[in-house]
């Protein structure tokens, strides 16, 4: 079973500032995503990830495969930004199904 | 809209009663998932079908019945629910490889009385 630590579980931030959070992994995986809930539920796909880095907008994602981690970068931070951010590995192909980390509650404020 | 509608939004039963949950795409995709999300919980898979067969339960009660009649339908039949049921039911869709990432849809905020 792949266990998934993200931190932090909370975070509060003033708007503009640069973002980071982490997550873990504890299996080799073959993809990891990252999600956004917002309040309501519903889920956004942000990235998928197997190597390296993705950019979109002011979103980066990395993953360090060897390492087991991945982070995901906010910059110039937004209070539209808040959100429950998750992070997602997937071990197989996407038939598989995601395991999730408990998430990571952003808020920022203006 | 995501592209995965689920109906009904909103849905409050009581424990004798038997209702279905309805996902919807036309993304192309064929995978089908379904997810439960209980309060302070992380997400669970509870099904998933790929080319509409049922290809991992994880132990999820009897009282969830999934169905996929065709790639792009996707149900979950209620029967005799506890109200510890209640919780966020999220359904989501892939393509059956890593080609694409999932699509989610608003899922279905369901309370057990």
């Amino acid at each position: 079973k792949n266990e998934v630590e993200q931190s932090p579980q909370n975070l509060t931030a003033q708007e503009g500032e640069f973002i980071t959070i982490n997550c873990s992994y504890s299996v080799g995986i073959s993809a990891l995503h990252w999600l956004q809930q917002h309040p309501g539920g519903g889920i956004v796909s942000l990235f998928m990830l197997s190597s390296g880095k993705k950019k979109h907008g002011r979103l980066i994602a990395t993953i360090n495969i060897q390492e087991k981690h991945s982070s995901l970068h906010i910059t110039a931070s937004h209070p539209r930004d808040s959100a429950v951010y998750i992070c997602a590995p997937t071990i197989g192909g996407g038939a598989d199904g995601l395991t999730f980390g408990k998430g990571t509650h952003l808020i920022i404020q203006p | 809209e995501t592209g995965v509608t689920q109906t009904p939004r909103h849905l409050v039963m009581g424990m004798t009663n038997k209702k279905s949950l309805k996902c919807e795409q036309h993304l192309g995709h064929n995978a089908m998932y379904w997810y439960k999300q209980s309060a302070k919980k992380p997400l669970e898979l509870m099904f998933v079908y790929s080319l509409e067969e049922r290809v991992e339960n994880n132990s999820v009660p009897s009282r969830f019945s999934p169905e996929c009649p065709n790639s792009s339908h996707l149900f979950l039949h209620l029967h005799t629910l506890q109200p510890e049921d209640s919780a966020l039911y999220l359904c989501a869709s892939s393509h059956d490889s890593l080609r694409g990432g999932y699509t989610f849809g608003s899922g279905t905020r369901l309370t057990v009385v």
